[in-house]
């Protein structure tokens, strides 16, 4: 069965950095998309980067661009979040979520960043 | 691009069908496919519709969803309280080059 596993994390002060993780099994990693959706306290869902699965096409929300990186390695089956110069706005919980065409047809638990 | 519009709160009470709707704009909804989330509280995001009117394996036929023109609406019949929790509509948008979630509605069943 599909399952996508979360790492990574925490607490961070504004303008420092984390990196989230997301380990995926179940499915041939390397023929599907990947993405990174958060939800901040009292606020609905927010898209925030798309992998293709080749890398090819990254794109990423305003509110992030030029601060998050990411990333996949196929070898290992996991999609990279890089956070960088975090704001006290970045605080939500971060899912990773499995593109199927058009839609995300499998979420991750989601992870607590803390910006503060 | 705008995030589509959905009414932020819906109810109703057991048994009852509840529709949600979702405004989107012609880069969006108006073009690409329209999916439906199900989040509730402590668990991850649920793809409850995908393609306008699809249902992933697994998903109560309670649930259905259509759409015409730049919008799109999400039916669930048979209200139980277990549904109760935020609904989320989604679609590809061309100017952002990525998906775009709608604001989401809470169901409360009352």
């Amino acid at each position: 069965q599909v399952q996508l596993v979360q790492s990574g994390g925490g607490v961070a002060q504004p303008g420092r950095s984390l990196r989230l993780s997301c380990e995926t099994s179940g499915f041939d990693f390397s023929t599907y998309g990947m993405n990174w959706v958060r939800q901040a306290p009292g606020k609905g869902l927010e898209w925030v980067a798309v992998i293709s699965r080749d890398s090819t096409y990254i794109v990423y929300a305003d509110s992030v661009r030029g601060r998050f990186t990411i990333s996949r390695d196929n070898s290992k089956n996991t999609v990279d979040l890089q956070m960088d110069s975090l704001r006290p706005n970045d605080t939500a919980i971060y899912y990773c979520a499995k593109e199927r065409q058009w839609e995300m047809d499998y979420w991750g638990p989601g992870t607590l960043v803390t910006v503060s | 691009q705008s995030v589509p519009t959905q009414p932020p709160s819906a109810s109703g009470t057991p048994g009852q069908k509840v529709v949600i709707s979702c405004s989107g704009s012609r880069s969006n909804i108006g073009k690409n496919n329209a999916n439906w989330y199900q989040h509730l509280p402590g668990t991850a995001p649920k793809l409850l519709i995908y393609s306008d009117n699809k249902r992933p394996s697994g998903v109560s036929d309670r649930f259905s969803g259509s759409k015409s023109g730049t919008s799109a609406s999400l039916a669930i019949s048979g209200l139980r309280f277990e549904d109760e929790g935020d609904y989320y509509c989604g679609a590809w948008d061309d100017s952002l080059g990525g998906p775009l979630f709608g604001g989401g509605t809470k169901l409360t069943v009352l």
